[in-house]
């Protein structure tokens, strides 16, 4: 079955520092990954997704993910934090084929002076 | 790039009355769109599949009397809440994939629904 496991409900970084968000998923064939994020009582922005060719993605705002199929992983990540980026953070994984998206939880992002 | 507009933002109705919230694709063709609900601190939940012309299919545990979605045309869904209880209060997304593609799906920007 389909799915996609964002492990971590809540992180807090400190401003400038280094932010990794995890993602895992479970899909049967071959899945095209997204990351999106929801600033509160906003709709979903999307930051990048991944469809083929090079596992490292770049997206916007500073963000990039990291496609590891061995690992079934699609980890967010940016190198320096800003206060503006706290936020909730959905990784989903689409069918190419398909029309469907699964969403998983999100992780809510905490950023301390 | 595609953009997808949803109305209205925010809406507060009383309980039992019914509250439509509309889908539009602003520069392509959606011959499908989706809608989705999130519940407070939850992901989103795919209610059901939005086809023009067509009968919207509708996720396993969704009401479909309850959620009607009407595909009319090529850039607009709409989604009615009827007689809308308390229990409904959420948020409701909508997205969109250009006609003829498998992806590039955009989403709107939501539509939080109280019921009072």
């Amino acid at each position: 079955a389909q799915s996609v496991t964002q492990p971590d409900i809540h992180i807090t970084v400190s401003e400038g520092a280094s932010l990794e968000l995890r993602c895992n998923y479970s899909y049967g064939a071959t899945p095209y990954l997204f990351w999106y994020v929801q600033s509160p009582g906003q709709g979903l922005q999307l930051l990048l997704k991944y469809f083929s060719g090079d596992t490292l993605v770049q997206g916007i705002k500073g963000f990039e993910a990291e496609f590891k199929r061995s690992q079934s992983s699609f980890n967010l990540r940016k190198p320096s934090v800003h206060w503006s980026d706290a936020a909730e953070y959905f990784c989903a994984v689409g069918a190419w084929t398909g029309n469907q998206f699964y969403f998983g939880t999100g992780t809510s992002l905490t950023v301390i002076p | 790039g595609a953009v997808v507009s949803q109305h209205p933002s925010w809406v507060i109705c009383k309980s039992g009355t019914s509250v439509k919230i509309e889908c539009r694709s602003l520069d392509f063709q959606a011959t499908t769109m989706f809608w989705y609900r999130q519940f407070p601190k939850q992901s989103l939940m795919l209610m059901a599949t939005s086809n023009e012309g067509s009968k919207a299919t509708y996720e396993q545990g969704v009401e479909k009397d309850k959620f009607l979605i009407n595909h009319a045309s090529l850039t607009l869904s709409t989604l009615t809440v009827t007689s809308a209880h308390p229990e409904d209060s959420s948020f409701y997304i909508c997205s969109a994939i250009p006609s003829g593609q498998t992806y590039g799906y955009t989403f709107g920007s939501g539509t939080r629904l109280t019921v009072v």
